[in-house]
């Protein structure tokens, strides 16, 4: 089975910090993404990444950054953490395919709270 | 643009009632149409998909949907429901064509509550 596990399910900072969210992979999928999930809107796309090193703005991506250094591994750093930034945030990823019929397979997700 | 516009936020229930989660999508090229569902606290995993073929796309734990080209449309059914299948519900869209980056769009959700 596909894992994709994120580093906390619970977090909690303050105003200005800068937050870390960790997703690691174990399938070898060059895709992956992260979103974030607010009651009512549904799953917005953050920020996604085709390969190692790179990586495309999603269609919220403003006080967003990323980086994938390793294949396995996609970081979300919130530089400094504003109160509208509290949600739930997703990681997500996927085997390369040309025609994109492949499922992404999701995390469990990290409820972060800005106070 | 894509847009998937899932036409109910709530959907409540009786236990072994059937139900019928609509979604519905825009776009100008041929898609690729997901269900996804969410247990309270958890990720989402994949219901079922629609790529091409028979327009009945049979899931997991008794869902199925059936695509509609000319109403654009993907609805989620199933005939009769448990408490177990209390959830939210997430319609998804990509596009089929070469220029697209395949990115799934998502709808805002259904939360399902089954009664007893």
């Amino acid at each position: 089975d596909v894992k994709v596990t994120q580093s906390s399910r619970y977090l909690v900072k303050r105003t200005g910090e800068k937050v870390f969210l960790e997703c690691v992979q174990d399938m070898d999928h060059e895709n992956m993404f992260w979103y974030r999930q607010d009651p009512g809107l549904g799953l917005r796309l953050i920020y996604f990444s085709y390969d190692v090193k790179m990586k495309e703005k999603g269609d919220i991506p403003e006080g967003y950054s990323v980086s994938r250094e390793k294949k396995e591994r996609f970081s979300l750093i919130l530089e400094s953490a504003s109160t509208n930034q509290t949600s739930m945030y997703l990681c997500a990823s996927r085997p390369e395919t040309f025609t994109f019929e492949e499922t992404q397979y999701f995390g469990p997700g990290t409820r972060l709270l800005v106070l | 643009a894509q847009s998937v516009t899932q036409l109910d936020s709530q959907v409540p229930v009786f236990e072994e009632a059937p139900v019928e989660l609509r979604c519905n999508y825009s776009s100008s090229v041929s898609v690729y149409l997901f269900w996804y569902v969410q247990y309270p606290n958890q990720g989402l995993q994949l219901l079922l998909k629609y790529l091409s073929g028979s327009t009945l796309v049979k899931g997991i734990n008794g869902f199925e949907a059936e695509f509609n080209k000319s109403q654009t449309s993907f609805h989620l059914r199933k005939p009769s429901v448990h408490i177990s299948d209390t959830a939210e519900y997430f319609c998804a869209v990509s596009e089929d064509y070469g220029g697209s980056q395949g990115n799934l769009i998502f709808g805002k959700g259904t939360k399902l509550s089954v009664k007893p």
